[in-house]
């Protein structure tokens, strides 16, 4: 079954240091996503992409933060300097769309960021 | 997006059927049921989604009372590896998923 793909699975960093995090979305999947969730707390919407360029972001998606899908199967996700509240699992997801409407979001098994 | 309300957490004997509620009052005619899980720390999984008639897959079934308001989610025979949070969600699509807190499910031997 195809699945998401999500490098790597723990990523340890300084504060202020940059770190990207990597994803292999499922081949066929037009929509791409990432969310997050800090330990203990909600899943949180990120940012959403499609056709090359942000469609949607949340108000925890500010200027320390880009998405890229620098080829044709990873999309990544790069947060510039990093902050420890930036520790979190982060998810990567990727669904088809049919027309207007956007099918299931099928999700990664997420990277781990602690940063110290 | 809807808001949702669900039970915070619901206990159901290995082999039972377990069913999960999620009240949704204020959905709109054009936005879908969603429901994930998420097992542990793990990524969330999807289970199932409907619009107004009920939905069966090889996982679970979908039940939506006939105004909309309200719909259950049945595991009609949980395992101990059904074990897990369930999101109960109402979207217009899969993008921009909000998330609540879910209904923590303990399924036991």
């Amino acid at each position: 079954e195809p699945e998401v793909t999500q490098t790597p699975s723990h990523q340890v960093t300084q504060m202020g240091q940059e770190v990207i995090l990597r994803c292999v979305p499922i081949s066929n999947h037009l929509y791409f996503y990432w969310y997050r969730q800090i330990l203990g707390q909600k899943v949180e919407f990120l940012v959403s992409f499609y056709n090359n360029e942000i469609s949607e972001k949340s108000e925890i998606f500010d200027d320390q933060f880009s998405v890229e899908r620098p080829d044709g199967s990873n999309f990544t996700l790069k947060i510039r300097s990093t902050k420890l509240e930036d520790s979190a699992m982060y998810f990567c997801a990727s669904s088809q769309g049919q027309g207007f409407f956007v099918t299931e979001a099928f999700f990664g098994q997420g990277t781990r960021l602690t940063v110290v | 997006d809807a808001k949702t309300t669900q039970p915070p957490s619901m206990d159901c004997a290995e082999g039972r059927a377990a069913n999960l509620p999620c009240n949704h009052s204020t959905i709109s005619g054009n936005e879908y049921v969603y429901w994930y899980r998420q097992i542990h720390s793990q990524g969330p999984q999807y289970i199932i989604h409907g619009l107004k008639n009920n939905e069966t897959n090889e996982m679970a079934s979908l039940i939506i009372t006939e105004d909309r308001k309200s719909s259950t989610l049945i595991l009609p025979h949980a395992t101990l590896r059904d074990t897990a949070v369930y999101y109960c969600i109402v979207n217009l699509g899969a993008d921009k998923l909000i998330f609540g807190t879910g209904t923590r499910l303990q399924v036991f031997p």
